[in-house]
C-alpha cells in the first residue's frame, strides 16, 4: 500500500460546471477526512466518514458540495455549479481508527476559471 | 471554538542558526501535530504529541508540548537549506481524539538562506 491516493491531481474547470474528485484511503483505514486548503492558508476541515457513515460536515460545506463513501472504502467529493471561490487544494486523509494519526494524500488542485 | 495561532508567519534564517516556531491554541486538547508542506505538495507528518511535557526529536527538528500553557514549539537546530518549507501545527478539536478533526494554524514559511 502506497498511502492515500487522490485523483485527479489537477483539475481546471469553467465556472458553473460540476466536478468530482476521488480519494482512496490506506487499506483498512476506516476513517476518511476531506480538507480544503486555499493559497497561503492552513487546511480547513470539510467532512469526515467512519466507514460509510458521514459523521460531521463543516459549515464550509455548502449545499453545492456532497461527499460519499458508499462502501466504506474510496470516497468522492462532488462540487456542483463551481464558483471561482472554490479554487483550492482539496486534501483527503485517512486514519486507522478513532484517535489514530491521519495520513494525507497528495491533494487535488482545483482551478475554476 | 478552537483557534490555533502560529508565529512567526514568515521566518528567514541563515544556515547554521537556531530558531523556534510557536503554536498557541485556545481550548483544551490532548494531541497536537506538526506537518511540513513543500510548495504544491501535500502534508508530511513530522511529529505527534500526545501528552503534557511530550518532547520528540528528529534530526534538526525538536517539538514539545505544554498542554497547561496550550503551547507547542518546533525548534530548529543548525538550519540547512533542505528545511525550507511551510510548517503547520494542527490541534485535534476533540479531547481524546474522538473525531480526529484537526484545526490547523496559518503556517510558518521557513526560508533558509545559505
Amino acid at each position: 500500500d502506497t498511502g492515500v491516493s487522490q485523483d485527479p491531481r489537477h483539475k481546471i474547470t469553467k465556472r458553473g460546471q460540476n466536478v468530482t474528485f476521488r480519494c482512496d484511503p490506506i487499506s483498512e483505514h476506516n476513517r476518511l477526512y476531506w480538507y480544503r486548503q486555499t493559497l497561503g492558508q492552513g487546511p480547513e476541515f470539510l467532512t469526515y466518514f467512519q466507514n460509510e457513515a458521514q459523521l460531521e460536515k463543516s459549515r464550509l460545506l455548502s449545499d453545492r458540495f456532497s461527499a460519499e463513501r458508499p462502501k466504506g472504502s474510496f470516497s468522492t467529493l462532488e462540487i456542483q455549479r463551481t464558483e471561482q471561490g472554490d479554487s483550492a487544494m482539496y486534501l483527503c486523509a485517512s486514519s486507522l481508527m478513532q484517535g489514530a494519526e491521519a495520513f494525507f494524500g497528495q491533494g487535488t488542485r482545483l482551478t475554476v476559471v | 471554538e478552537l483557534k490555533v495561532e502560529q508565529n512567526p508567519l514568515f521566518l528567514s534564517m541563515q544556515e547554521g542558526k537556531n530558531y523556534t516556531i510557536y503554536c498557541n491554541y485556545s481550548t483544551t486538547s490532548d494531541r497536537l501535530y506538526w506537518y511540513r508542506q513543500d510548495p504544491g505538495k501535500s502534508l508530511e507528518s513530522l511529529f505527534v504529541l500526545l501528552s503534557n511535557g511530550a518532547v520528540k526529536q528528529e534530526g534538526r527538528l525538536m517539538a514539545s508540548l505544554d498542554t497547561k500553557a496550550r503551547l507547542s514549539t518546533l525548534h530548529i537546530t543548525a538550519a540547512v537549506h533542505d528545511l525550507s518549507a511551510t510548517y503547520f501545527c494542527a490541534v485535534d478539536e476533540d479531547y481524546g481524539g474522538a473525531t480526529n478533526k484537526l484545526i490547523f494554524g496559518t503556517g510558518t514559511l521557513l526560508a533558509v538562506q545559505p
